[in-house]
């Protein structure tokens, strides 16, 4: 399977919100609920955000939201927070041969 | 609190082998899917490989399949990846991770990741 498509870059102003897309195939992202977003900061390990395309662990803030819609899925970060700047990947559960793909990853500037 | 940490990274010449070790602690090892997921220095995410004891289940990325074997030990609670023929394009942090539960359904916790560097 090849790569999830996400945008190279997002930004926003602290308060703004900003929403992060994630493509996939019918596949992968459209015909599954196992759609997940992380966050990475630089030099540390990626932290699980969304889970199930719309859930949250527990410790994450309301602030980060997930949602998809046919075989794109998208995580939207409101009230940006200057902490928020950082690396964000989709990935999904592509079924065919257990695989699962990551998208190419979103650095995410706060102006 | 759960715990990975990774092992057995290191500098490694094109077609030898290496194998790393995850040492796994604070939840019930054999009910989880395990996984590898690799970050080649200022790259994204690439899953490796994962295992499902319970089911059974093995995979690989097909730019790893047959030249790396993931296994566990559940008596020991680890997880390793034994990795044959490398390439210099398998450079890269390799991080331990732990399913939220059945397989590929969340990456839940991940480890500090071991480093490989494959080079002449």
């Amino acid at each position: 399977q090849s790569a999830l498509t996400q945008p190279p870059s997002a930004s926003g102003s602290p308060g703004q919100s900003v929403t992060i897309s994630c493509t996939g195939t019918s596949s992968d992202v459209g015909a599954y609920i196992y759609v997940s977003w992380y966050q990475q900061h630089p030099g540390k390990a990626p932290k699980l955000l969304i889970y199930e395309v719309n859930k949250r662990p527990s410790g994450v803030p309301e602030r980060f939201f997930g949602s998809k819609s046919g075989n794109t899925a998208s995580l939207t970060v409101s009230g940006l927070q200057a902490e928020d700047e950082a690396d964000y990947y989709c990935n999904s559960y592509a079924g065919s041969n257990n695989h699962v793909i990551f998208g190419g990853g979103t650095k995410l500037t706060v102006l | 609190e759960v715990q990975l940490v990774e092992s057995g990274g290191g500098l490694v010449q094109p077609g030898r082998s290496l194998r790393l070790s995850c040492a796994a602690s604070g939840f019930t090892f054999e009910h989880y899917a395990m996984h590898w997921v690799r970050q080649a220095p200022g790259k994204g995410l690439e899953w490796v490989s994962g295992l499902n004891w319970s089911s059974g289940t093995i995979a690989y990325a097909d730019s790893v399949k047959g030249r790396f074997t993931i296994s566990r030990d559940n008596a020991k609670t680890s997880l390793y990846l034994q990795m044959n023929s490398l390439r210099v394009e398998d450079t890269a942090l390799y991080y331990c991770v732990k399913d939220r539960h059945g397989w590929g359904t969340a990456f839940e916790y991940w480890g500090q990741g071991a480093l490989v560097t494959v080079s002449s």
